[in-house]
């Protein structure tokens, strides 16, 4: 079953507006993920979360992480058409060398 | 480092057959994963390995499914026979454990894209 389940499914906006997708999780976690994934290719990490943090910022990127509500949100600020993607969320219950539990993504459309 | 390589990208291939899907992780990783993609279901964790031992496989659907990694710089996944319900986007994907953390932070091949007829 799917660890992290991300809403929206799918959100159009415009460049230059930002984008806020959510994720939420059913089981304790160690640390969250969120990954971006380009049509026809693989999953890139975009950041890392850990369990005893509430805030992270990469560049355009905020991530939030509400471990009592187990959810957390991603930020884009001031999108650009570039950032056209699918996003997932990924949790690692175990940490260590456990595989990553990923969501269903969000599908982001920036229209230019 | 060309990163995680995935062969092949594409395969068709009829139901029945015998399919072998390859995958060589980044030099220095010692964690390897097989996924699995489709519409329906998401991403969906096959098989992982640490140190090439499969330390996990509930996620493989079948016996038809098998993997393995006999050496630290190449895995694979085979399919036998294949069935048209096998039809996904199949990615391998590396890792090395970050200390701090302890977490694993995947870095994905291409995929290969299988279509069982």
């Amino acid at each position: 079953s799917q660890q992290g389940e991300e809403d929206p499914q799918a959100l159009s906006i415009q460049e230059g507006e930002n984008a806020t997708m959510n994720c939420s999780y059913k089981t304790s976690i160690n640390n969250l993920q969120w990954y971006r994934q380009n049509s026809g290719r693989g999953l890139v990490h975009l950041i890392l979360i850990r369990s005893n943090e509430r805030e992270k910022h990469s560049g355009r990127l905020r991530v939030t992480l509400d471990t009592s509500k187990k959810s957390s949100s991603l930020l884009i600020t001031a999108s650009r058409a570039a950032d056209t993607a699918s996003y997932f969320c990924a949790t690692d219950g175990g940490g260590g060398a456990d595989g990553l539990t990923f969501g269903k993504g969000t599908h982001l459309i920036i229209q230019p | 480092d060309a990163g995680v390589i995935q062969s092949p990208r594409h395969e068709v291939t009829e139901m029945g057959q015998e399919v072998t899907l390859r995958c060589k992780p980044i030099s220095g990783h010692n964690s390897l994963f097989w996924y699995r993609q489709t519409m329906m279901r998401g991403l969906e964790l096959l098989i992982y390995f640490n140190n090439n031992v499969p330390i996990d496989d509930s996620g493989m659907p079948e016996d038809r499914f098998s993997a393995k990694m006999p050496n630290a710089s190449f895995s694979t996944l085979k399919i036998q026979p294949s069935e048209p319900r096998d039809s996904a986007v199949y990615f391998c994907a590396s890792s090395v454990t970050v200390k701090l953390s302890g977490a694993n932070v995947l870095t994905f091949g291409a995929g290969s894209r299988l279509t069982v007829l």
